[in-house]
């Protein structure tokens, strides 16, 4: 079945670092691929997302560009900031189903 | 402003008992959405709506049910609560048809332990 494997985290790192926070999928045909954040005490928000391969989605100074030949979908922001401290989930969705399946979530620490 | 609510925000409760966790909705959205999450499993499906006196199961149903009798709310009952099920448990809405490229809006979750 389809699936989302998610870097391990916690990821620390100090403002103003770059970020990569990896993802890779696997599934049929050709999901939407998406990143939500969850900031301590909230519920998930969309970050962004992509629908077709080779497009980048970018949101907030992060991005992250569909790649089918290797199903990835990595998260990176060239500057963290403090308020960038939050898990993060990579998602999909595939073609015909209602099931958005998340990965397990990577926690990123940003230190001042 | 639109939002998306759950209640209670914390909840305990012991073994055996039925429990029901609240989402209400004010984006006028068709899709609700019930998910857990659990360390190291992400959010997991468990029962979703397209519409009014919709309801259909997701991949950890066992144990869970959801009525929908408007289009503003989905309520989550455990019948029998289990140990099993502490969790943080959200509640999300969507508009569109097509979940490949629809957003979903999460409430702020549910913290249930059961004793």
């Amino acid at each position: 079945g389809d699936s989302v494997t998610q870097m391990e985290g916690p990821v620390t790192l100090s403002e103003e670092a770059f970020l990569t926070i990896n993802c890779t999928y696997t599934a049929t045909g050709y999901p939407s691929l998406f990143w939500y954040v969850q900031y301590p005490g909230e519920g998930l928000q969309l970050l962004l997302k992509a629908t077709k391969a080779d497009d980048k989605g970018s949101n907030k100074g992060f991005e992250a560009t569909y790649r089918k030949e290797t199903t990835s979908f990595h998260l990176e922001k060239g500057s963290v900031q403090v308020s960038d401290s939050a898990v993060y989930f990579c998602a999909l969705n595939n073609t015909g189903g209602f099931k958005t399946i998340f990965g397990a979530g990577t926690r990123l620490f940003v230190k001042a | 402003d639109a939002e998306i609510t759950q209640s209670p925000r914390h909840k305990i409760t012991e073994t055996g008992r039925q429990v029901t966790l609240a989402c209400h909705q004010t984006w006028n959205h068709n899709n609700m959405f019930w998910y857990r999450q659990d360390l190291g499993h992400g959010l997991r499906l468990i029962h979703y709506s397209y519409g009014v006196h919709d309801t259909n199961k997701g991949e950890v149903s066992d144990g869970y049910s959801v009525s929908r009798s408007n289009t503003e709310d989905l309520p989550l009952t455990l019948e029998s609560a289990a140990s099993s099920q502490t969790s943080v448990y959200f509640c999300a809405s969507s508009e569109l048809r097509d979940p490949s490229t629809d957003t979903q809006y999460f409430g702020p979750g549910t913290r249930l332990t059961v004793l």
